[in-house]
């Protein structure tokens, strides 16, 4: 099955600070890529879609300015956590799915997102 | 009310038995209906996807949907230790977004 990792799996870091947070397809190209927030016990939030080459879509609630997203290549989104806060701790995770062309899918297929293995951001 | 609701357990049974997960959700649009498994610090991994109502089985796993009661399912059968996690259900329409139930965790003790 399809690959995606994340790097780092883990960070902690002081309040002010930035963070960026890298997800990779190692086995296939993604033009679009998902970004998650999971806070404890509580489900998988979407934060933004990444399309490559073009801005990310936020979700409403999601500050732009704050979790900036880079999606340079087909097997690269960076998400960047600028002036982390304490309340910004959270597990973050991609995910991304391969792209056909349209219609060449029925639609009972569902084109799967895989996802990373997530990155825990501790700010303290 | 949440667009899926799901009950967050814990849910605790021995090994062998049969296991019942359920979402409910509000957004009639909802056409694919998913199950995810999430092992802890780690990020979830599909099981099962079930397009528009009925049933698929796959193994010792059974997804349900019935749209008319907007109620999925997932059964395990024969339920081993390894089975322990946390399972997601996810849905969405016709866009790219999903959307998640808060997740059920799952213990199988032997």
């Amino acid at each position: 099955g399809a690959v995606v990792s994340q790097h780092p799996s883990w960070v902690i870091c002081k309040s002010g600070t930035s963070v960026k947070i890298e997800c990779r397809s190692l086995d296939f190209q993604a033009t679009t890529m998902f970004w998650y927030r999971q806070f404890p016990k509580q489900s998988l939030m979407l934060m933004a879609t990444s399309n490559e080459g073009s801005k990310a879509t936020y979700e409403q609630g999601v500050e732009k300015d704050k979790f900036l997203i880079n999606h340079a290549s087909l097997t690269l989104s960076t998400l960047t956590v600028t002036s982390a806060h304490p309340e910004d701790s959270s597990f973050y995770i991609c995910s991304a799915r391969e792209e056909f062309a349209s219609g060449s899918l029925p639609k009972s297929s569902y084109n799967e997102q895989f996802f990373g293995p997530g990155t825990r951001l501790t700010v303290l | 009310q949440k667009e899926v609701e799901q009950d967050p357990g814990p849910l605790s049974v021995p090994e062998g038995a049969i296991v019942s997960l359920n979402c409910t959700y509000s957004n009639s649009a909802f056409q694919y209906f998913m199950w995810y498994r999430q092992y802890s610090r780690k990020g979830p991994e599909l099981l099962m996807y079930t397009y528009s109502s009925g049933n698929k089985e796959d193994g010792r796993f059974t997804a349900q949907v019935d749209k008319s009661s907007k109620y999925i399912s997932l059964f395990i059968r024969d339920s081993q230790p390894s089975d322990s996690a946390t399972y997601l259900c996810a849905m969405s329409g016709n866009t790219d977004k999903l959307i998640f139930g808060t997740g059920t965790r799952l213990q199988v003790f032997p």
